[in-house]
């Protein structure tokens, strides 16, 4: 069984402050890393697909960067915004089928 | 273009009683999975299609688990003699199929199962 773990559980912030969380999981056998958005009552939105280590991608105001060797994502929002509430899920692809393997994700708050 | 769908978006059945939750994917994509959500869980992996056939149910948990995707496009996820810990969100998800690891997979609302 794949060990993914998320970091913190939970989070609240304010509006206008930056966050960010931590994704680890194992380095062996890694083939991609997939960061989704999962808001209340809606459908979990993909972020980004980061296979490369040293990889940072970046969509409006949320960057991620990864680390292969060490096993480990960051996720990085700035200037939070109350749209920004939800929770966040990190899934690596290490092979052995198509599946993804999610941790318990971060839940975020954004207060005004 | 219409991304996924599932039905029902609730449903409430009692224990024992069998039920079907439904997934429409995104027109033309040939990999279908469902995943569960248990609370305090994140999302976790039950079936994966590859056209008409399971190219892995290792995730399901026992054998009244079954899902189908008879002509390649929508699936019926089949829970019989449903128990309390079957209660979750059952999300579907599909896929291009065509970038292995990095192939983007598209998730439907789901469907919030209770069981009483």
């Amino acid at each position: 069984i794949l060990n993914v773990e998320q970091s913190p559980q939970s989070l609240h912030v304010q509006e206008g402050d930056s966050t960010n969380f931590t994704c680890s999981f194992p380095s062996s056998n890694f083939y991609a890393l997939h960061w989704y958005r999962w808001e209340t009552a809606k459908s979990p939105e993909a972020l980004f697909v980061m296979t490369l280590n040293g990889d940072e991608k970046k969509k409006g105001r949320i960057s991620a960067t990864l680390n292969t060797k060490e096993g480990y994502s960051y996720l990085y929002i700035k200037g939070s915004q109350p749209e920004d509430s939800a929770t966040y899920l990190c899934a690596p692809f290490t092979g052995g089928g198509n599946k993804l393997t999610f941790g318990t994700g971060t839940q975020l708050k954004v207060e005004l | 273009g219409a991304g996924v769908s599932q039905t029902p978006s609730n449903k409430v059945t009692e224990k024992g009683k069998y039920v079907e939750l439904r997934c429409d994917p995104i027109s033309g994509h040939t990999a279908l999975y469902w995943y569960r959500q248990s609370l305090g869980q994140g999302p976790e992996f039950l079936i994966y299609f590859q056209g008409t056939g399971a190219a892995d149910d290792s995730g399901l948990p026992n054998d009244r688990f079954f899902a189908v995707r008879p002509e390649g496009s929508v699936s019926t996820l089949k829970i019989q003699r449903t128990e309390r810990g079957d209660s979750a969100v059952y999300l579907c998800a599909s896929s291009d199929g065509t970038s292995g690891s990095t192939d983007t997979q598209y998730f439907g609302p789901g469907t919030r199962l209770t069981v009483l």
